[in-house]
């Protein structure tokens, strides 16, 4: 069964740094990949989703990056700022089955 | 605007008290989904619809139901709520019939069961 792992589970960092969350999975056999943001007590909104196939995706300061022979995908801000603060969740989708959500990185960004 | 939407956002309902939480989207997309989120448990899907007519189980699918009898509705039915049905509910969506399209989500329904 697909497991889903996000390290680490809350950041903090000061304004302008570039910073890497991280997300691993246990089966390699996958589809896609999506990165969210979820703001506190709201739904969730897609990031960047990155197929099977590809090794990055990238939106404006975000760079998501897949290698599923190993299992992980990353998620890179460059020039982080307050306004990046949320809990970013990343999602694994094997094909006809459940997407398995990891638990999130909380990340403060501190002015 | 592309959208889910979801209704209620808040409901405070007592134990036995059916309930229904709409869910629908504008974007004509096939797959729709039902996930509860949980302090310390993360986002767990309920039910799943790959399209009118054709529902199925998720993780959790125990004291649900759900039905898919138009494209952009896809409700989701507590017949008897009990207070460990107290979550944040969301609805989702994607274009993708395989679901390997981008999944969108609504804003969340905070469900309260005392």
């Amino acid at each position: 069964k697909q497991e889903v792992t996000q390290i680490p589970a809350a950041l903090s960092v000061p304004e302008g740094e570039n910073l890497v969350l991280n997300c691993s999975f246990t089966d390699s056999a996958i589809y896609n990949l999506q990165w969210f943001r979820q703001d506190p007590g709201k739904g969730l909104t897609s990031l960047l989703l990155i197929q099977s196939s590809q090794r990055e995706q990238t939106s404006g300061r975000l760079n998501a990056s897949l290698d599923k022979s190993s299992g992980r995908s990353t998620l890179y801000i460059a020039a982080s700022q307050p306004g990046d603060s949320a809990t970013y969740l990343c999602a694994v989708n094997s094909g006809n089955t459940p997407l398995v959500f990891g638990k999130g990185t909380r990340l403060s960004v501190i002015a | 605007e592309a959208q889910v939407t979801q209704n209620p956002r808040y409901l405070i309902t007592v134990t036995g008290k059916k309930l229904t939480v709409t869910c629908s989207q504008n974007m004509n997309h096939e797959y729709m989904s039902w996930y509860r989120q949980d302090p310390g448990l993360g986002l767990r899907q309920i039910y799943y619809s790959m399209n009118v007519e054709v529902t199925d189980k998720g993780d959790v699918p125990e004291g649900y139901k759900v039905s898919r009898k138009e494209k952009r509705n896809f409700p989701l039915i507590l017949e008897s709520p009990s207070p460990n049905q107290t979550s944040l509910y969301f609805c989702a969506s994607s274009w993708d019939r395989t679901n390997t399209g981008e999944l969108f989500f609504g804003e969340g329904s905070r469900l309260t069961v005392l």
